[in-house]
C-alpha cells in the first residue's frame, strides 16, 4: 500500500529565510509526486509534481521541489519566504491509474 | 472561467437526517472524487467515479452515497448512517486515469458540514 509521511504538523520561518516543508513516500513502483497548497477555507490549489526527469522542479510561487529516491523523499523548498505564504501545505503519491494518497498535511507560518 | 462549484459552502444538519452535496464542473473531466478533510488528518477519499454511471468505494465509504449520471455533475449524500459527519468536503476532478501528466486534481472550495 502506498503512504504519505509529512513529519512535522507545523514548520515557523522568519520572511526572507529558506523553508523547507518535508515529505517522505512509500510505493511499489515508480511514484507520481505531487505538493498542493491550501489557504483557510478553501480547496486544495496544485502547486507542482514530480512525474520523470530531473530530480529538481519548479513550481509556482517560486517554490521548488526536490525527489530523492534514495531517501524516498520530495521535499518542498523556497529560496526567500513570504509572508503570503502561510498556508497548510500537502504532499500526495500518485500510483499510475491508481488513486491519490495523502500526507497529513503541514502548516507553514511565515513571521515578518 | 472553468472550475469546479460546490455547495452550499455552509450546511448545519440535524442528527438523523441525509444531507445533499452538490459538485459540478465545467472543465470536461473525466474522473471526479470526494475527499472529508479532518483537522490533522489529511484527505480521505470516500467516492471517485472514472466515467459517467460508474462510481467506486473510495477509503471511507460507510455512510456515503454518490451518483453520477451526468459527466459534470458527482453529488455527494451524507447519510444518517454516518457515524460522525461533520467535517470540511472537497470535490476534485482530473482528466481522467492513467493517463501521464494529467493526474493534477482541481479542487472546489469545499462545503463545511456540521452536525447540530
Amino acid at each position: 500500500a502506498q503512504s504519505v509521511a509529512q513529519p512535522e504538523d507545523q514548520v515557523n520561518v522568519a520572511e526572507g529565510n529558506p523553508l523547507t516543508v518535508k515529505c517522505t513516500y512509500s510505493v511499489s513502483g515508480n511514484p507520481y509526486l505531487f505538493w498542493y497548497v491550501q489557504y483557510p477555507n478553501r480547496g486544495l490549489q496544485f502547486l507542482l509534481k514530480y512525474i520523470t526527469g530531473d530530480n529538481l522542479v519548479k513550481g509556482s510561487y517560486g517554490f521548488e521541489a526536490e525527489f530523492n529516491k534514495s531517501q524516498t523523499s520530495f521535499h518542498l523548498k523556497k529560496p526567500s519566504a513570504l509572508v503570503s505564504d502561510s498556508a497548510l501545505y500537502f504532499c500526495a503519491v500518485l500510483v499510475r491509474g491508481g488513486k491519490s494518497t495523502f500526507g497529513d498535511g503541514t502548516t507553514l507560518t511565515v513571521k515578518p | 472561467d472553468g472550475g469546479i462549484t460546490q455547495s452550499p459552502k455552509y450546511l448545519f444538519r440535524k442528527e438523523g437526517q441525509n444531507v445533499t452535496l452538490s459538485c459540478e464542473q465545467n472543465l470536461n473531466h473525466d474522473a471526479m472524487y470526494w475527499y472529508r478533510q479532518d483537522p490533522g488528518q489529511g484527505l480521505r477519499l470516500i467516492y471517485y467515479s472514472q466515467i459517467v454511471n460508474d462510481f467506486q468505494k473510495g477509503d471511507i465509504a460507510e455512510g456515503y452515497s454518490v451518483s453520477r449520471e451526468k459527466k459534470e455533475s458527482f453529488p455527494l449524500t451524507v447519510t444518517s448512517a454516518q457515524k460522525n459527519p461533520t467535517a470540511f468536503y472537497l470535490c476534485a476532478s482530473t482528466p481522467g486515469q492513467g493517463v501521464t501528466g494529467a493526474n493534477v486534481l482541481t479542487f472546489g472550495a469545499g462545503s463545511r458540514l456540521t452536525v447540530l
